[in-house]
């Protein structure tokens, strides 16, 4: 079974903090992205990777940065955290093949005061 | 950029009963995937559409992809608790590795 999984499923963090949010996936797959989650909008692709220190950004990467140094880890950094970027954020892996399923690992409910 | 709209946001159904969520692309697509996130849960892969018309079917839920491959229907008959969660299309342009994923459909059913 492919599995993605993330670093914490709740974090509570400051304004103004730097916020670090994990992800592994164990099948060796070429890609991986973040997204977040909220209600009415669906899933907004932030940033993706196709291969390490690879990275391109999807459709709202303001306010965040990420880091590919190992093909099995894709980290999701937030420079300073501010209360707009409270939300469910989803990590996903696929294979390199344009017609792949995603594999999502089971979020991280991050709540910024 | 590409965006694509479902409707309905909401549904709530009387166990039985049938149910539609229409998946709308402002661009062409090269193929489309459903995914169905449980409450409380992660989106989980359910099927993938990539020809104009196509048609498929799992047990009691029917995928149609459109003649323009801009619009996509996911159908279920005969409704179960079972089937409660959020729907989600997800369109892919060319030969991108990357999906633009609708905004879902909630699904509530009650007996």
């Amino acid at each position: 079974d492919v599995k993605v999984t993330q670093s914490s499923r709740y974090l509570v963090k400051r304004t103004g903090e730097k916020v670090f949010l994990e992800c592994v996936q164990d099948m060796d797959h070429e890609n991986m992205f973040w997204y977040r989650q909220d209600p009415g909008l669906g899933l907004r692709l932030i940033y993706f990777s196709y291969d390490v220190k690879m990275k391109e950004k999807g459709d709202i990467p303001e306010g965040y940065s990420v880091s590919r140094e190992k093909k099995e880890r894709f980290s999701l950094i937030l420079e300073s955290a501010s209360t707009n970027q409270t939300s469910m954020y989803l990590c996903a892996s696929s294979s390199l093949t344009g017609w792949a399923e995603q594999f999502f690992g089971p979020g991280t409910r991050l709540t910024v005061l | 950029g590409q965006q694509v709209m479902q409707i309905p946001q909401y549904q709530h159904v009387q166990e039985g009963e049938d149910f539609t969520t229409y998946c709308n692309s402002s661009t062409t697509l090269s193929n489309i995937q459903w995914y169905k996130q449980r409450p409380g849960g992660h989106p989980v892969f359910l099927i993938q559409l990539v020809k104009s018309g196509e048609v498929k079917k799992q047990k009691r839920l029917t995928f149609q992809f459109g003649e323009a491959k801009k619009n996509s229907s996911l159908h279920i008959t005969a409704t179960q608790t079972t089937d409660v969660g959020t729907y989600f299309c997800a369109g892919r342009t060319g030969t991108a590795s990357k999906l633009t994923f609708g905004t879902g459909t909630r699904l509530q059913v009650t007996l």
